[in-house]
């Protein structure tokens, strides 16, 4: 059984600081991860995906990878109350699908 | 930017009545998806269609669902016989490879179905 397991929160931080959103999965078979932003009532949208261990990069967004510890993380620096929203983790083995996990909420308050 | 289109937003239904929801995929993206948000829940795999046929479904995926592309650009899902707990948000979703090959889901806005 595929799982991916995040802590629902909420995580408050104040605006200006680094959020640290983690997730946490099963199938050691899994290759790329994946986070999705989710606003209230809405789709997912796609941050950023990481296939190799260590860190990556995007603009104020870092993900990164332990695949022996079997964790993947978010940092968001700089956070603004925009980027108060759910945070989905994702995961997928193979040719499979993604796997989501339930998502971790983020308030940032100015 | 090239969008996932899903019809109706919102769709009201009565228990045991057959619904259709729609999906026009981005137009060069190969791989399409259903998925599922139960209010408050995660969200959860239904379907995946390649090439014309279904390449993974899930155990939610029971013979109430099915799904087809009619033409080369609608993709839909049908439930043939609605309960209350199909209520959810119904997200389609497409992408040029697959995921495992690093490429992520574009999903559309999706359609809140609601079952009374």
């Amino acid at each position: 059984q595929k799982e991916v397991e995040q802590n629902s929160g909420p995580l408050s931080v104040p605006e200006g600081a680094i959020a640290s959103l983690n997730c946490t999965y099963s199938d050691r078979g899994s290759q790329s991860f994946f986070w999705y932003r989710q606003y209230s009532g809405k789709s997912p949208e796609l941050i950023m995906f990481i296939y190799s261990n260590g860190d990556k990069e995007d603009g104020r967004f870092t993900a990164q990878l332990n695949k022996a510890s079997q964790y993947v993380s978010l940092l968001i620096r700089d956070s603004q109350p925009s980027d108060s929203a759910t945070y989905l983790c994702a995961s997928a083995a193979g040719y499979s699908t993604l796997t989501f996990g339930k998502g971790t909420m983020l308030l940032v308050s100015p | 930017e090239p969008e996932v289109t899903q019809t109706p937003s919102h769709q009201v239904t009565q228990m045991g009545q057959e619904v259709i929801l729609r999906c026009v995929p981005i137009s060069n993206h190969l791989y399409f998806y259903w998925y599922r948000q139960i209010l408050g829940q995660k969200v959860e795999f239904l379907v995946s269609f390649y090439n014309n046929e279904i390449s993974e479904k899930s155990e939610i995926f029971d013979d109430q669902f099915s799904v087809e592309r009619p033409d080369g650009s609608n993709f839909t899902l049908k439930i043939r016989s609605t309960k209350l707990e199909d209520s959810a948000m119904y997200f389609c979703a497409s992408s040029e490879s697959l995921p495992g090959a690093n490429y992520g889901y574009t999903f559309g806005s999706g359609t809140r179905l609601t079952v009374v």
